[in-house]
């Protein structure tokens, strides 16, 4: 049973335009959610995180909103560069356990 | 440079030959994990460790081990890999669970 789960597969937004990658988890006891990008042939690299104390974390174009009574986040860039076109993973992880559950991932595209 | 490096970054093996994956950082961290990725299902994590001597199973643990006698290596062994194994595998450290992860920059595996 998926606990993170990233339901678009993909998402095409044209250049200067705001993208928003969405992700939902079931598990109340994640208590900080992370996210990352990855290109082709590399690994992923560390994008924004937010603690399930706040609701808003902010870094320059990249902004996370977490909801906790609907169990969403969401990551706004803003503005879309072509740059930012790769897949993003949203991951989530717990105190009970100290695993790190991962999403499926989301592959952006940045239109010109 | 803080870098996670991981050896081989590629690896063609047969069913059944034995294999080790080696893992290695130089930020002093604590948290070191393993993670497969595979299409459509995208990363889900094999093993962890909070610290030396400190070994726990991720989501994907069967037919892998994992060993921890030393803070910055952390190898990945097959002991018998089957082709279902077959796979993009990335190693990761971090402070602990809720710190940005480093991610090495990938092994891709094919056991035939």
């Amino acid at each position: 049973d998926q606990q993170v789960k990233q339901n678009s597969p993909s998402l095409s937004v044209q250049e200067g335009r705001i993208s928003i990658l969405n992700c939902d988890y079931t598990n109340s006891m994640f208590d900080y959610f992370l996210w990352y990008k990855k290109y082709p042939a590399e690994g992923p690299t560390f994008l924004i995180s937010i603690s399930s104390i706040k609701d808003k974390n902010e870094d320059g174009r990249f902004t996370v909103f977490l909801n906790k009574s609907a169990k969403h986040l969401s990551l706004h860039i803003v503005p879309s560069q072509p740059g930012d076109s790769a897949v993003y993973f949203c991951a989530a992880t717990m105190n009970r356990d100290d695993k790190i559950i991962f999403g499926k991932g989301t592959r952006l595209h940045i239109l010109p | 440079e803080a870098q996670v490096t991981q050896n081989p970054r590629y690896l063609i093996t047969v069913t059944g030959k034995k294999l080790t994956v080696t893992c290695s950082q130089n930020m002093n961290h604590e948290y070191m994990s393993w993670y497969r990725q595979d299409p459509g299902l995208g990363l889900r994590q094999i093993y962890y460790s909070m610290n030396v001597e400190v070994t726990d199973k991720g989501d994907v643990p069967e037919g892998y081990k994992v060993s921890r006698k030393e803070k910055r290596n952390f190898p990945l062994i097959l002991e018998s890999p089957s082709p279902n194994q077959t796979s993009l595998y990335f190693c990761a450290s971090s402070f602990s669970r809720s710190y940005e992860q480093y991610f090495g920059p990938g092994t891709r595996l094919t056991v035939t």
